[in-house]
């Protein structure tokens, strides 16, 4: 039973254009979110996060929001070739929060020049 | 500054046979893990480490030991190695801060395949 769903295992954007990855959960326990990025033979790196208290989150072109029920997204605002990657969603209880992380089993972005 | 570094980057075991999995930090990082990612899934936290003498649990630790004997060092061990076990396996760390936002470091991952 995944507690944490990307439905989207792919996305193919042009670049330029606002590329938007989503991510579900069930567990009401989370409380706690962030975003890493994976490049090909490199491990995940961390992108972004949002507590369950806010309902958006921005570091320069990416955003997370966190505005519907057990839903929350990325938005890459304009997407670049090398944003290029999978994506992983991840949730977390909240305290110790690098301790109890669920990941999702990813988004492949690809950006088209 | 290297960060996280595992070795080997990738093996071959046949099946019952063991190994290790090293992975080693230089960030002085009290927290590390293990997490395997299988095709098309999340990653699956095996085991993990809150300091140098303390391990426990992650959500799939059947088949996996580790140990965690100084802070820099954290290797896993495949006893008996089965095909379920072919995954990619990715060691990280954090620091204290960094714990309760989530943030890991990851080393670059090492590839299994038990045939």
């Amino acid at each position: 039973d995944q507690q944490v769903k990307q439905n989207s295992p792919s996305l193919s954007v042009q670049e330029g254009r606002i590329s938007i990855l989503n991510c579900d959960y069930t567990n009401s326990m989370f409380d706690y979110f962030l975003w890493y990025k994976k490049y090909p033979a490199e491990g995940p790196t961390f992108l972004i996060s949002i507590s369950s208290i806010k309902d958006k989150n921005e570091d320069g072109r990416f955003t997370v929001l966190n505005k519907s029920a057990k839903h929350l997204s990325l938005h890459i605002v304009p997407s670049q070739p090398g944003d290029s990657a999978v994506y992983f969603c991840a949730a977390s209880p909240g305290a110790n929060a690098g301790n109890m992380l669920t990941f999702g089993g990813g988004t492949r972005l690809m950006v088209k020049p | 500054n290297a960060g996280v570094t595992q070795t080997p980057k990738f093996r071959i075991l046949k099946i019952g046979q063991s190994m290790t999995l090293q992975c080693t930090q230089d960030m002085n990082h009290n927290y590390m893990y293990w997490y395997r990612q299988d095709p098309g899934m999340g990653l699956k936290l095996i085991y993990y480490s809150v300091g140098a003498g303390i391990t426990d649990k992650g959500e799939v630790p059947n088949g996996y030991n580790v140990s965690r004997s100084t802070t820099e060092d954290f290797p896993l061990r495949l006893e008996l190695a089965a095909p379920s076990q072919t995954s990619v396996y990715f060691c990280a760390s954090s620091s204290r801060r960094r714990l309760n936002t989530g943030e890991l470091f990851f080393g670059e991952g090492s590839r299994l395949t038990v045939l």
